[in-house]
């Protein structure tokens, strides 16, 4: 089974600031099958990132996602009050799906 | 509009048996993979189980045997059945539209989710 590591835990920044979020594999991934979830609070996850680097429906431009093999990165540019939230990485093996264990992203 | 609406979940024995029922609107469920993820107390989501567009149907090595997942296509509905149930098991269920496609893999749309609380 393909674990996935995340880092840092938490991310301590100011509206406006860059996040770069961090997840790392234990073996390669193809990048179809990496994506990226924004979860607040009593809230189900929402799909931000699929394939890697492609934004899913709806998902304001200053997500972005990158990366391959086993190194991936999601960057949010300028944020918002709205995307302070735990963010997870997501990988498909076949047939199984595995989630990072999250990167809080908080208010400095 | 499309929507994913969970009901089934409560307050179990260890032992004991839960249907848990996704209703879908705005799509269907038979021409989509279907999946149910669960989300412990605290914890990050964990991947349950998928049904195919074909039928086919995988899980998760912690459920196997124990839980089934299926649809009723009459109904726009997809099910999870567990049974003997364990208190590890306790965790917000949701039901997800799963995407497997040429672009990427991922859960597009999610329920609201229902929790299922295994205890004596």
């Amino acid at each position: 089974e393909i674990v996935l590591t995340q880092s840092p835990g938490t991310l301590s920044l100011s509206p406006g600031e860059r996040a770069t979020l961090s997840c790392r594999a234990s073996q390669s991934v193809s990048s179809i099958y990496l994506a990226w979830y924004q979860q607040k609070r009593g809230q189900a996850p929402r799909l931000l990132i699929y394939g890697a680097s492609r934004r899913a429906t709806g998902i304001p431009d200053r997500f972005s996602g990158s990366g391959s093999g086993t190194d991936f990165t999601l960057s949010i540019s300028g944020l918002e009050a709205e995307d302070f939230a735990v963010y997870y990485c997501q990988q498909y093996g076949s047939p199984q799906w595995t989630f990072g264990q999250g990167t809080k992203v908080e208010i400095k | 509009e499309v929507q994913l609406v969970e009901s089934g979940g409560g307050l179990i024995q260890p032992g004991g048996s839960l249907r848990l029922s996704c209703a879908a609107s705005g799509f269907t469920v038979s021409n989509n993979y279907m999946s149910w993820v669960r989300q412990a107390p605290g914890k990050g989501p964990d991947w349950v189980s998928v049904i195919h567009s074909g039928g086919s149907t995988y899980y998760r090595d912690s459920v196997k045997g124990r839980f089934t997942i299926s649809r009723d296509n009459s109904r726009n509905t997809v099910y999870l059945q567990m049974n003997s149930l364990r208190a590890e098991d306790t965790a917000v269920y949701y039901c997800a539209r799963t995407i497997l496609g040429v672009d990427g893999y991922g859960f597009e749309v999610w329920g609201q989710g229902t929790t299922v609380t295994v205890s004596s």
